[in-house]
This record gives structure tokens, C-alpha cells and sequence, in this order.
């Protein structure tokens, strides 16, 4: 166990529709890292959050957003659904965001299915 | 754009034996490289990692060797057992750009006992 938790584990929806998952770090983590895993895309960093400002951007649709809230934990919102969206979803977690080395600690992700 | 590149995309190893993962990468400002290891139903979770000044890293099983003017690096798993059976990712990442990860395609490894 990481210490990372997501909810919710599954999330069955319709295209056109708007989702919130949600990623509590580790306790003491300040920096939280959204990841987005599909078949033909692989792993992908999408945004990363420290200590609630939004610190570095990926590949992230504008269709989605996310924010890190005063208690740390962070919500990445997805809206007007594709059915390319249906994907796993990954939150991590690290204590900072520099220096060097930096481990980050992966949840167990949202499994999200777009009908 | 593929910054990682990972090979091959599986392997079948038999019990006992070595399996060996290679990357290789482009962005050169990279100064971070970790390898995950992922079970079905679990997220990624750090194996061992290596920084670009150290050629080989060896932990337990498993050892990293690193290659900078080649741009490469790879994970050999010594004395395969079946349950190192998972998905191996390698990745890298920059400090100065806030340690986002970029990974490889992955590597589904299968030991046969």
C-alpha cells in the first residue's frame, strides 16, 4: 500500500458527461502528480499540483482540470466525456517537488469507462 | 513525440534466468531515471532508480546500467522468480521541470516456472 488513495475505484459513464476523481497523497506529501494510462497511449503525465499551485502541465485536454485543495488532496474533473477518455487514471504523491530523486508514490488509480 | 523508448514490448523468461529491458531517451536536460514495476489492478511502483553520473546501480535482484553518451539504459532482473511477472516501466524525468515523469511504452514480463 503507498499510502495513496483514489476514489472512485470504477466510474461508468456516458460520452458528454462530467466526472471528479479524487486523490488524497500521502500524509506529509505536498506535491501531487495526475497520470492518465491507455492502451495506445501508454502512461501519461497530465498536470502536477504542489502544495495547492498548479506547477507543471502535460498532454492535458482542455476538457479537463484539476486543483489541489488546502488539505493537499486533489480532484482532477473531466468534462464533455469521449469515448477516448475511457482510461486508468493515476494520482501520485511526493514530498516535494525538487530535488533530484524525488520518489513518487503511485495510488491504485479510477478505472474510468466512457459509453 | 517518444521522448523513452522502451524494448522489447514483452518477454518470456524462464525461472532462474535473466531479463533484460532497455530504453533509451532523447531529451538530454533528463536527470532522473526510475524503473516501475505495475501488477494488474495496481498502480506503478518505484523498483530502483538511477542518476546520470552512476553507470550501474544494483539492488537485491535487480541492477541498472546506464549509458549517457549512448543515451540508454537498461534493467537486468537476475534470477527471475514468477512473481517478478508484471509490467516493468522505465522513465525519466528533470528536476527542473518538476519531476514529471515521462515513461516508456512498457515491458510485460512473463517468468515461466
Amino acid at each position: 500500500d503507498s499510502g495513496v488513495t483514489q476514489t472512485p475505484k470504477h466510474l461508468i459513464t456516458a460520452t458528454g458527461q462530467r466526472v471528479t476523481l479524487r486523490c488524497s497523497p500521502r500524509s506529509g506529501d505536498l506535491s501531487v502528480y495526475w497520470y492518465q494510462q491507455s492502451l495506445d497511449q501508454g502512461l501519461q503525465f497530465l498536470i502536477q499540483y504542489y502544495n495547492g499551485e498548479e506547477r507543471a502541465k502535460g498532454n492535458i485536454l482542455e476538457r479537463f482540470s484539476a486543483q489541489q485543495f488546502p488539505d493537499l488532496h486533489s480532484e482532477l474533473n473531466l468534462s464533455s466525456l469521449e469515448l477516448g477518455d475511457s482510461a486508468l487514471y493515476f494520482c501520485a504523491s511526493s514530498l516535494l517537488d525538487r530535488p533530484w530523486g524525488e520518489t513518487q508514490y503511485f495510488g491504485p488509480g479510477t478505472r474510468l469507462l466512457v459509453l | 513525440q517518444q521522448q523513452v523508448k522502451q524494448s522489447p514490448q514483452s518477454l518470456i523468461v524462464q525461472k532462474g534466468g535473466i531479463s533484460i529491458i532497455n530504453c533509451a531517451y532523447e531529451n538530454t536536460a533528463f536527470d532522473y531515471f526510475p524503473w516501475y514495476q505495475q501488477f494488474p489492478g495496481k498502480g506503478p511502483a518505484l523498483l530502483i532508480a538511477i542518476r546520470p553520473d552512476v553507470s550501474e546501480k544494483k539492488e537485491g535482484r535487480f541492477t541498472i546500467s546506464f549509458n549517457k553518451s549512448a543515451k540508454q539504459f537498461s534493467l537486468h532482473i537476475m534470477d527471475s522468480q514468477p512473481g517478478d511477472s508484471a509490467t516493468y516501466f522505465c522513465a525519466a524525468s528533470m528536476s527542473a521541470a518538476g519531476n514529471k515523469l515521462t515513461f516508456g511504452g512498457g515491458t510485460r514480463v512473463l517468468v515461466k516456472p
